[in-house]
């Protein structure tokens, strides 16, 4: 699988767009982006994956580079409980997923 | 449905116990997988079955490490003897193949050690 490399930790303001970086410089051609978050005490959540394209759900919306070396996962409107650790992950199967050191994000009022 | 399910919540043992964390994965489901997360290492990857069977187990440390699916409802951690630095939480992950679908994990069990 390939590496990611995630700012370990980034600060938002409540109501604000959160933007969450990840560099996957060697991914390969059948390889997903995906997002998982973990709140403090809880397992890994699944929040979104693509490809290629941009994808949106009721939860983020994900940025692939057209050269899909980097993404970028937003938040559109961060919440106190998006308060976790934001895990990007590259596979080509949806299994063992590799789980790095994430960024934790914090939300501040 | 309930989601994966993991027993015990938290578990203190003492050194060279037997230890067993079990899981019951989401009806279904025919991924199963095993994580360890500590403060150093993170969350790693232990090992992981479909249908029932083992796929790949080289994330398990060390045989004193060993992990069983009887069925398609339930898997077993079993750790003997328990040491001090087997303190962890222990997560349980299930996913379904057809098509593509995340991982759901379960709440974890909090594996003390002393």
């Amino acid at each position: 699988d390939a590496k990611t490399t995630q700012p370990p930790s980034m600060d938002c303001a409540e109501g604000r767009a959160a933007n969450l970086p990840c560099n996957h410089s060697t991914i390969s051609g059948n390889e997903y982006v995906y997002w998982y978050r973990q709140i403090h005490s809880q397992g890994p959540q699944y929040i979104i994956h693509g490809l290629k394209n941009n994808e949106t759900n009721e939860m983020a919306s994900l940025i692939i580079t057209e050269d899909r070396k980097s993404s970028t996962l937003i938040l559109p409107h961060a919440t106190l409980r998006d308060t976790a650790v934001y895990y990007c992950i590259v596979n080509n199967a949806g299994n063992m997923l590799t789980f790095g050191g994430g960024t934790r994000l914090m939300v501040k009022p | 449905d309930a989601g994966v399910i993991q027993s015990p919540r938290h578990e203190v043992t003492e050194m060279g116990q037997e230890v067993t964390l079990r899981c019951k994965p989401i009806s279904g489901h025919d991924y199963l997988f095993w994580y360890r997360q500590t403060m150093m290492r993170g969350l790693e990857l232990l090992i992981y079955f479909n249908n029932n069977v083992p796929i790949d187990d080289s994330g398990m440390p060390e045989d004193r490490f060993s992990a069983k699916m009887p069925n398609a409802s339930f898997s077993t951690l079993k750790i003997q003897p328990s040491e001090p630095r087997d303190s962890a939480v222990y997560f349980c992950a299930s996913r379904y193949s057809g098509g593509w679908t995340e991982a759901f994990f379960g709440q974890g069990t909090r594996l003390t050690v002393v």
